[in-house]
């Protein structure tokens, strides 16, 4: 199968708490692994992305992490603000053909 | 240089007409991707081109839609007898990424199609 899997679906967090959104794979050929954010009416924006030969990228307030072997990876974001409220989507490179999660809605509440 | 266009932005049809949505990539982006989103719904892929291999058509709904990529840029998705479920906005990609290494793919502005 080509199917990846993200939860939740919505995600609902006080300002300055820790979100994270964790996705799952099926094809272990998968070796990339990019994260885009989505604002109301916009387009998808990479915010970080992973490669298959990397076990954690940090930038800033966001990381992801990838399990290989148990095929998942995650997204975490520590202190978060109102502006990063948006829908969130995980994605994986499966043989060429980029496959997207279905997304996490984050409301990030003052 | 100018990012992945998309046009129209918007498009109003009748039921059971043909549309072209038309996308134009990064110049040397040898991937180019169409998705569909449906409002508050995630990216559904339709369909995948990567330089001139035969293209990946495994998410095209019904065959009612098609897509071509001349000359390894431009790409048109068209969509034939329109009904209204096709309501959505179309999103284009493209990318260097190939299928054993991946790098950033960059999103055009959509197209939102209506079906009246």
């Amino acid at each position: 199968g080509e199917n990846v899997e993200q939860h939740p679906s919505t995600l609902s967090v006080q300002e300055g708490d820790s979100a994270v959104i964790k996705c799952t794979y099926s094809d272990s050929a998968s070796n990339y692994f990019p994260w885009y954010k989505q604002e109301l009416g916009k387009r998808p924006q990479l915010i970080i992305d992973i490669r298959s030969n990397v076990g954690e990228k940090k930038d800033q307030r966001i990381a992801v992490t990838l399990n290989k072997t148990a095929k998942h990876f995650s997204l975490h974001i520590t202190e978060t603000q109102p502006e990063d409220s948006a829908v969130y989507f995980c994605a994986a490179l499966q043989r060429g053909k980029l496959q997207f999660g279905a997304g996490t809605q984050v409301v990030v509440t003052p | 240089g100018a990012g992945v266009s998309q046009s129209p932005s918007n498009k109003v049809t009748e039921k059971g007409k043909d549309v072209e949505l038309r996308c134009d990539p990064i110049s040397g982006h040898t991937a180019l991707y169409w998705y569909r989103q449906s409002l508050g719904q995630g990216l559904e892929f339709l369909i995948y081109f990567q330089g001139n291999s035969a293209p990946d058509k495994s998410g095209l709904p019904s065959d009612r839609f098609s897509a071509e990529r001349t000359g390894g840029s431009v790409s048109t998705l068209t969509i034939q007898r329109t009904q209204q479920e096709d309501s959505a906005v179309y999103l284009c990609a493209s990318s260097l990424i190939r299928w054993d290494q991946g790098t950033e793919a960059f999103f055009g502005q959509g197209t939102r199609l209506t079906v009246v």
